[in-house]
């Protein structure tokens, strides 16, 4: 199985900061990297897929970047409705594995 | 845009079955693989497995002894069955439509397994 690890596992930073989570592969898993948002209660929303592309109604300000097994998630000016739980995923094989989770805390 | 919604028992006792199934709307089952993940009260996410509109299976080693998972297309419909329960399988359980460009999730439905 690939192992997702992902930094820091939680944070608090203010609106209008810019705010990066990384997540590491335990190898190689080309560019299939996708990032979720979780609020309380909620269903995981997909943001960003394969990396970088930015799944539809997702506002501009979250972006991803990277590919083999280093990959990064940008919100670059951070809003009050960020405040969640934030899951990169490996889409490269089976199973499917999820990184631990990065709660963003505003 | 597609929408996924989870049904099935709630409640589920120790050693029964779990079985929940996915209704698709909006969208075709072919053509995709569907799958199911489940999360435990302030834990994170875990994939249980995945199947394909024909009936093509991958399923997480940690549970494929007690997964199944299947498709009825004439419903626009998936579903999955976990035997032997145990407390630890308490969860909420979403159903998704799993891809390489990502997943798009059903609502949720909390599954508790007590006598």
């Amino acid at each position: 199985d690939i192992d997702m690890t992902q930094s820091p596992s939680s944070l608090s930073a203010s609106v209008g900061d810019r705010v990066t989570v990384t997540c590491r592969a335990s190898q190689s898993i080309s560019r299939y990297l996708n990032w979720y948002q979780q609020k309380p209660g909620k269903a995981p929303k997909l943001l960003i897929y394969t990396a970088s592309d930015l799944e539809s109604g997702v506002p501009s300000r979250f972006s991803g970047s990277g590919s083999g097994t280093d990959f990064t998630l940008t919100i670059s000016s951070l809003q009050p409705e960020d405040s969640a739980t934030y899951y990169c995923q490996q889409s490269f094989s089976n199973p499917r594995t999820f990184g631990q989770g990065t709660r963003v805390e505003i | 845009q597609v929408q996924l919604h989870e049904s099935g028992p709630r409640l589920v006792k120790p050693g029964e079955t779990l079985s929940l199934t996915c209704t698709i709307s909006g969208g075709s089952i072919g053509n995709y693989y569907w799958g199911w993940i489940r999360q435990p009260a302030g834990k994170g996410l875990e994939w249980i497995g995945r199947t394909s509109s024909s009936g093509r299976t991958y399923y997480n080693a940690s549970l494929e002894t007690r997964v199944t998972m299947s498709v009825d297309t004439s419903k626009n419909q998936f579903s999955l069955r976990l035997s032997s329960v145990t407390v630890a399988d308490t969860a909420v359980y979403y159903c998704a439509r799993d891809s390489y460009e990502g997943i798009h999730w059903g609502q949720g439905i909390l599954v508790t397994v007590s006598s």
